[in-house]
């Protein structure tokens, strides 16, 4: 398995909701990241987490709460979010080390109502 | 600090060679990626570099020197579907960070 999956493809949510996002690896990956990426615009790192412990917070607003579970999941929970936090939500995993190349899902599609 | 620049918007023939380039300034040199996006699809990587030289992967190729701060990815008989965004990145700060930060991408449109 040589894949990171992301579910759901799609989300849409009010202002007041709670959802999560979720992402999972079978690499054997150490590393995993969330990502958030606006149209036209690279991904900006939001967590990076390192045998299952977050090593960087980029300053992101509390209401975004990355969870690792297990070396092979990944979640962020969210919560009051504002339209603004509308964006592509990426997940990606690495080997430990971070050298190689980090593998990327496909993505959740976030709109906030 | 850390910045990273690379041409906006590119177009090319399909069957030509096209050189995109990067150039990049960082506190601490930990190699540099390179990552095709296609649009409302996610990043995919391509290369990874980290000494000076030409690193060949079938009609992708990608180039780093870094003394000059400079590194170039080269397509090869270019197919419509290599129409995408090309992502250049380094690592921000140390590589065990795992802080990977982005150029703003280079559009590319393959035309027939």
């Amino acid at each position: 398995d040589t894949e990171v999956t992301q579910t759901p493809k799609h989300l849409v949510m009010g202002m007041t909701n709670k959802k999560s996002l979720k992402c999972e690896q079978h690499m054997g990956h150490r590393a995993m990241y969330w990502y958030k990426q606006k149209a036209k615009k690279p991904p900006e790192l939001m967590f990076v987490y390192s045998y299952e412990k977050l090593s960087i917070n980029e300053s992101v607003p509390s209401r975004f709460s990355p969870e690792c579970p297990n070396s092979s999941l990944l979640n962020l929970h969210l919560h009051a979010l504002q339209p603004e936090d509308s964006a592509l939500y990426l997940c990606a995993s690495s080997r430990e080390g971070h050298r190689m190349g980090q593998f990327f899902g496909p993505g959740t599609r976030l709109t906030v109502l | 600090g850390q910045n990273i620049d690379q041409p906006t918007e590119m177009t090319a023939t399909e069957g030509a060679i096209v050189q995109i380039n990067c150039t990049y300034q960082t506190s601490g040199f930990n190699g540099l990626f390179w990552y095709q996006q296609h649009a409302g699809e996610a990043p995919t990587f391509l290369s990874y570099n980290v000494l000076d030289g030409l690193e060949e992967k079938g009609r992708f190729s990608s180039f780093l020197s870094r003394s000059k701060g400079y590194s170039y990815l080269l397509l090869k008989e270019l197919q419509m579907k290599d129409s995408a965004s090309y992502l250049c990145a380094t690592f921000g700060g140390s590589s065990n960070t795992g802080k990977l930060i982005f150029g703003q991408g280079t559009t590319l449109q393959v035309k027939p």
